[in-house]
């Protein structure tokens, strides 16, 4: 069974440009996870997607920060403007579970964002 | 707010001894616990769970351990292997909300 697939691994950026990640969950997983795990910390849910809505993004800085999930499978997540402590390393997750059920989540390899 | 706590930041153990990693909770509706093992530029990779109907569960070499009372969560690795040596980072969640994870500690083994 292929894992949680994320693009790009790195990417270095100058503050205030624009930058997108990418996530493809493992097949027939129907809730997706954006993570924020910036050094020295443990992961940090940014949003929770279940099939194609938005679950949970109370912690999503919405004035920057973007996510879709436009046909319920594979999923980008953009910063517009970036910031420096936008800098941290950003994972992607996904579960069988439908939202309220507790269940494993299963994690990509994360894209690590650098912003100069 | 730390709801979930890792307070050590690092372990060093002998090969073939027993790991032990704790983590402490402050949240009471939390009723689901995960670990999960980290290595360097690789996504988390989830090790162990336990319900909170449950005081313990073993896989293996690894077990989990749940004191609702205190709060308290501990994974245990016997016997500790060189490849162990990763970030553990223990994670929470309340009627299958999103995951709450501590700061993680780095578990070293040494042969």
């Amino acid at each position: 069974e292929a894992g949680v697939a994320q693009s790009p691994r790195y990417k270095i950026i100058e503050k205030r440009q624009s930058v997108a990640f990418w996530c493809n969950p493992i097949s027939g997983h129907a809730t997706l996870y954006w993570y924020q795990q910036i050094l020295g910390q443990g992961p940090k849910l940014l949003i929770q997607f279940q099939n194609n809505g938005v679950v949970d993004d109370s912690q999503l800085p919405k004035d920057r920060f973007s996510a879709e999930r436009l046909k319920g499978v594979d999923s980008t997540l953009k910063i517009q403007p970036a910031k420096l402590e936008d800098s941290a390393v950003y994972l992607c997750a996904s579960s069988f579970g439908l939202a309220g059920v507790a269940d494993t989540q299963y994690f990509g390899p994360g894209t690590r964002l650098t912003v100069l | 707010d730390q709801q979930v706590k890792q307070n050590s930041p690092s372990l060093s153990v002998q090969e073939g001894r027993i790991s032990i990693l704790n983590c402490d909770y402050t949240n009471s509706m939390f009723d689901y616990f995960l670990w999960y093992k980290k290595y360097p530029a690789e996504g988390p990779t989830f090790l162990i769970s336990i319900s909170s109907i449950k005081d313990k569960n073993e896989d293996g070499r690894f077990t989990v351990f749940l004191n609702k009372s205190a709060k308290h969560l501990s994974l245990h690795i016997v016997p500790s292997q060189p490849g162990d040596s990763a970030v553990y980072f223990c994670a929470a969640s309340a009627y299958g909300n999103k995951l709450v994870f501590g700061a993680g500690t780095i578990l070293r083994v040494k042969s």
